[in-house]
């Protein structure tokens, strides 16, 4: 299994409330993704990095940011969260350069916002 | 945008008895990518089809790419406790990002 983890793996917070989710891998991967799932939804790209300190926007970015200061590393911040951001959020990772779909993904966060 | 479509939604089957997962795009496929999602876990990938009439098997999960139809769908053959979970697939619509579509949801009965 590639090496990749989540944390925290659940959390409950409240609206309003900053919240940043880590995602780690040691595969050296170049690529990183945050998806979200909700049900009938499938999933959903948030952003994705294709290097250090290089983020791009997903389909459903608005609301979320992203940093990558290592290529381990990569976090994603609802600056202030909603009750529409309770969802079940994951980190993926690729070196497949050119080919999207080869992504190793790690074990999700359960987040919800009250 | 792309949008996949799976169907069906949710699929309950008898142990052993063959079964047919479907995954069509509105747009061309460039590349038609399938996951396994245990619940509360992570996605798996299974395979990646990429060319027309390509087909691929693991196991007893085959699964076949229709270019001109947009279309891939996913066999699973005489299936098992093992193989219930969530089936996605994912297309690469050539922006070098994948496209979910949204779950088939697969009970095995014993």
């Amino acid at each position: 299994d590639a090496g990749i983890t989540q944390s925290p793996r659940h959390k409950v917070t409240e609206t309003g409330t900053p919240v940043t989710l880590r995602c780690h891998q040691t595969e050296n991967h170049r690529y990183m993704y945050w998806y979200r799932q909700d049900p009938g939804h499938g999933l959903r790209l948030i952003h994705y990095s294709y290097g250090v300190k290089d983020t791009d926007k997903g389909e459903v970015s608005d609301g979320y940011s992203v940093s990558r200061s290592k290529t381990e590393d990569f976090l994603l911040t609802l600056e202030s969260a909603t009750s529409s951001q309770t969802s079940v959020y994951f980190c993926a990772i690729s070196d497949a350069s050119g080919r999207a779909g080869e992504q190793f993904f790690g074990p999700g966060t359960r987040l919800t916002v009250l | 945008s792309q949008e996949l479509e799976q169907s069906p939604q949710s699929l309950i089957v008898q142990e052993g008895k063959n079964l047919t997962i479907n995954c069509t795009s509105s747009k061309t496929l460039y590349g038609l990518y399938w996951y396994k999602q245990k619940y509360g876990e992570g996605l798996i990938f299974l395979m990646m089809l990429q060319k027309g009439g390509e087909e691929k098997s693991h196991e007893k999960i085959t699964a076949k790419l229709d270019e001109k139809k947009q279309q891939s769908s996913l066999h699973i053959t005489a299936s098992q406790p093992s193989h219930a979970g969530i089936y996605l697939c994912g297309a690469d619509g050539n922006t070098g990002k994948l496209i979910f579509g949204q779950g088939t949801t697969l009970q095995v009965k014993p």
